[in-house]
C-alpha cells in the first residue's frame, strides 16, 4: 500500500476485554515499531521488530501488552484485560531499513484509538 | 536519564507573525534530533534530523537549528496551514531504536 494502514480505527472496549490491533506495514519495510500516544503526550515507545523478530520490548507497559509479526509483514498488538489507562492512541511506524538513519525514513500510520470505559 | 523538553505547550500567532518553538534534551550521546509535524488524528509526519550543533534545515517556512542542548524550529511568515503539533525527538535507548519524543508545541496560525 501507499502507507501505513492501521485498524480499527477507533475501538471502545470494556474494562477487562481484550482487544487486539493490527498494522499493515509499508511493503517490504523491514522495521516496524508500535507507540503508544495518550491525550496531550508525545509518542512513548513499545516494541520493535526486524522482520519477524521482535528486538525490543522494554516500552511495554505491563505483561497484558503482547505484539507479534509471525511472517515479517503484518503486526499485531494485543492488550488483554484492559483498564482505563489503556485509553491512548496506539501508533505503528515503518522504516525500510534497519541501518543508521532508520528513523529519517520512517512513516506512521494513523493510529488506533482505544477508549476503555 | 533521556529527556526531551518542549516549550511552549501551545502557541498562538496570526499569519505572518514569525515565531520560535524549543526542544531541550538531555541524552549521553545524540544520535540525531527529530522533528515531525503531527495533524488531528493522523500520526506524525517526519520534516527534519539534525545530527551536530550548527546544523541547519530548512523548508518552506521552518528552519530547524541545533545546538549542544537544544533545538528551535523557526517558523517565519506562517500561514494557517502550519497549523499543527509540531514535536521533537531523540534516539533514546542503548540500541537507538526507540525514539523519545517530547510532548509537542502545538500551533495555532489564525488569518
Amino acid at each position: 500500500g501507499a502507507g501505513v494502514s492501521q485498524s480499527p480505527r477507533y475501538k471502545v472496549a470494556k474494562r477487562g476485554q481484550d482487544v487486539a490491533l493490527r498494522c499493515d506495514p509499508i511493503s517490504g519495510h523491514v522495521s516496524l515499531f508500535w507507540y503508544q500516544q495518550a491525550l496531550g503526550q508525545g509518542p512513548e515507545f513499545l516494541t520493535y521488530f526486524q522482520n519477524e523478530a521482535q528486538l525490543d520490548k522494554s516500552g511495554l507497559p505491563s505483561d497484558r501488552f503482547f505484539a507479534e509479526r509471525p511472517e515479517g509483514s503484518v503486526s499485531t498488538l494485543k492488550i488483554q484485560r484492559t483498564q482505563q489507562e489503556d485509553s491512548a492512541v496506539y501508533l505503528c511506524a515503518s522504516s525500510p531499513t534497519r541501518g543508521e538513519h532508520w528513523a529519517n525514513v520512517l512513516t506512521f500510520g494513523a493510529g488506533s484509538r482505544l477508549t476503555v470505559l | 536519564e533521556d529527556q526531551v523538553t518542549q516549550s511552549p505547550e501551545a502557541l498562538r500567532l496570526q499569519e505572518g507573525e514569525s515565531s520560535s518553538l524549543n526542544c531541550s534534551y538531555t541524552v549521553s550521546g545524540l544520535r540525531g534530533l527529530f522533528w515531525y509535524r503531527q495533524d488531528p488524528g493522523k500520526g506524525p509526519e517526519f520534516l527534519f534530523t539534525l545530527y551536530s550543533a550548527g546544523e541547519e534545515k530548512e523548508k518552506e517556512r521552518l528552519k530547524a537549528t541545533l545546538t549542544k542542548k537544544e533545538s528551535f524550529l523557526h517558523i517565519t511568515a506562517p500561514k494557517p496551514e502550519d497549523s499543527a503539533t509540531y514535536l521533537c525527538a531523540v534516539p533514546g535507548n542503548q540500541a537507538g531504536t526507540a525514539l523519545i519524543f517530547g510532548k509537542g508545541t502545538t500551533l495555532s496560525v489564525s488569518s
